[in-house]
Parts: C-alpha cells; structure tokens; sequence
C-alpha cells in the first residue's frame, strides 16, 4: 500500500457520461498530481494542486477538470465521454510542490463503452 | 519541445544477468530525474532518482547514470530476478514540477 488511494478501481460508463474519480493523498503531503496512461501515450501529466491551488497544468482536456479540497482529497472530473478516454487515470501525491519523491495510487481502470 | 524517450520498447534478460535500460531526454533544463517501474495492475513505483548536479548514484541493486552532455540517463540493475519484471520509465522535471515521462520499456527475466 502506497498511501495514496484511489476510488474508485474500475469504472465502466457510457459515452457522453460524467464520472467523478477520487483521490486521497498520502498523509502530510500536499501536492497532488493528476496523470493519465493509455497504451500509445503513455503516462500524460493532467493537472497538479498544492495545498488546494492549481499549480500546473498538461494536456488537460476543456471536459476535463479537478479540484482539491481543504482535506488536500483531490477530485478529477471527466465530463462528456468518448471512447478514447478510456484509460488509467492515476494520482500521485508528495510532500512539496517540487515533483520530488512522487508516490502514485493504483489507478482507476476508465473503460468508457 | 520537451520530450523524453526510451530507446527499446522490450529487453529480455537471463534471471541473475545485470540489465541495463536506458533512456534519452531532450529538455536541457531539466534538472531531476526518475526511475519508475509499474507491474501489472499497479501504479509507478519510485526505483532511485538523481539530480543533475551528480552522474551517478547508487540505491540495493541499482545504479543510475547520469550523462548530461548527451543527454542520457540510464538504470542498471544488478542481478536480475524474475521479480524485477515489469515497465520501467523514466522521468524529468525542471523549473516547474511536472515530470514527464517516456513511454516505458518492458524488462522480461528469462528463468
């Protein structure tokens, strides 16, 4: 167990759907990270918060968007899905804002049908 | 623009051989590196990372090189076991703190 967790593992939806896809971050750490991974991009950088602000963002979609809360629990949502979002949705945390000593979750498994 | 790749998408090794996984980056400015090694079903998980201002350094088993003036990072392993299969990548970060990571190779221990 990393510390990080993420809710939920799998989720399968249809097309044009909203999923909402939780993170907690390991305990004292601040940052959390957003990535996505699909087999031919590979692990892309989404969006970042620290202690509750946005710090940076990737190639976030516009349907895409997330927030951290004052727990420092983190939230992405996906809004009006298609096919090609299926994915693995990872969260990542640490202690600072500096990208050092990343620890990621497991994964929520996105199959969008 | 930035980029980091891997040079082989697979590399096959005999179980207690040493493997080497290497990787080239592009962005000049980056300042730290990461190796990460996913198995199935799970997330990255941290191997050993080092910072620009050092070209070597050593954790139980591996070994990262740094070269910056060609811009390659690699990751030796040292007695490879059948446990130590899985996707590695690696990742760099500069000024901001994003890492961006390469596509990943597949390590493959051979019994």
């Amino acid at each position: 167990d990393s510390g990080v967790t993420q809710t939920p593992k799998h989720l399968i939806t249809a097309t044009g759907q909203r999923v909402t896809l939780r993170c907690s971050p390991r305990s004292g750490d601040l940052s959390v990270y957003w990535y996505q991974q699909s087999l031919d991009q590979g692990l892309q950088f989404l969006i970042q918060y620290y202690n509750g602000e946005e710090r940076a963002k990737g190639n976030i979609l516009e349907r895409f968007s997330a927030q951290q809360f004052p727990d420092l629990h983190s939230e992405l949502n996906l809004s009006s899905l298609e096919l090609g979002d299926s994915a693995l949705y990872f969260c990542a945390s640490s202690v600072g804002g500096q990208g050092n000593g990343y620890t990621f979750g497991s994964g929520t498994r996105l199959t969008v049908v | 623009g930035e980029s980091v790749g891997l040079h082989l998408p697979t590399l096959s090794v005999q179980e207690g051989d040493n493997s080497i996984i290497n990787c080239a980056y592009s962005n000049s400015a980056s300042d730290y590196f990461i190796w990460y090694k996913q198995e199935s079903g799970k997330g990255p998980q941290f191997i050993i990372d080092i910072r620009s201002n050092m070209d070597k350094r050593q954790g139980q088993r591996v070994t990262v090189l740094l070269n910056k003036t060609v811009k390659h990072l690699s990751l030796q392993i040292a007695a490879t076991q059948p446990g130590d299969s899985a996707v590695y990548f690696c990742a760099e970060s500069g000024a901001n703190s994003k890492l961006t990571f390469g596509k990943g190779i597949t390590l493959s221990v051979r019994p």
